[in-house]
């Protein structure tokens, strides 16, 4: 049973365009959650987190929202760079016990 | 600091065998997790270790089993191979299990 969803499979944008990455959850437990990117022969890099007490955590151009009466997540990239282009993958956890990720959502930036 | 390490980056085995993988966590990291990626399954949760000791196990058969060294390396074991365990392994380790994890460049294994 797949608890966090990441329904779209690919996603591509233009150069400076704003991508958004979705992530869908059933478990209403879940109290943290991370995106993480990864690179082609390398293992994911951590980007972004976000607890269950905030709606909202920014870092320089990506941005996560939290709507946790929807058990949505989203990531916003703004602007889009080409270097952007990999596969996000969202992760989450409750009460610090292990971590479901979703499937992963490849973005392709186009210059 | 140095990242995680994961040995070896690349395996090619037959159906039947075993295979052992390796792990090396940053640096003051005491946990460390493993996780199996397949093309369209995502990251699926293997188990945890903790100072020696599992704390948490994923849903995955008896043949996947791992431990953990005074020194936080961690070795997972997958026993008779199946075509189905084609896959990448990954490796994270973070301080404790509520904190960040940072992923080894996984292990490439491949069941033929």
């Amino acid at each position: 049973d797949q608890q966090v969803k990441q329904n779209s499979p690919s996603l591509s944008v233009q150069e400076g365009r704003i991508s958004i990455l979705n992530c869908d959850y059933t478990n209403s437990m879940f109290d943290y959650f991370l995106w993480y990117k990864k690179y082609p022969a390398e293992g994911p890099t951590f980007l972004i987190s976000i607890s269950s007490i905030k709606d909202k955590n920014e870092d320089g151009r990506f941005t996560v929202f939290l709507n946790k009466s929807a058990k949505h997540l989203s990531l916003h990239i703004v602007p889009s760079q080409p270097g952007d282009s990999a596969v996000y993958f969202c992760a989450a956890s409750a009460s610090g016990n292990q971590f479901y990720f979703g499937t992963g959502t490849s973005l392709t930036v186009i210059p | 600091k140095a990242g995680v390490t994961q040995t070896p980056r690349y395996l090619i085995k037959t159906r039947g065998q075993q295979v052992t993988l390796s792990c090396s966590p940053i640096s003051g990291h005491r946990s460390v997790s493993w996780y199996q990626q397949t093309p369209g399954q995502g990251l699926q949760f293997l188990f945890e270790y903790f100072s020696e000791t599992q704390r948490n196990k994923g849903n995955f058969p008896g043949r996947f089993s791992g431990r953990q060294f005074s020194n936080s390396r961690s070795e997972m074991n997958v026993s008779t191979l199946e075509l189905g365990d084609s896959a990448l392994y990954l490796c994270a380790s973070s301080y404790d299990r509520t904190d960040t994890q940072y992923f080894g460049p996984g292990t490439r294994l491949t069941v033929l």
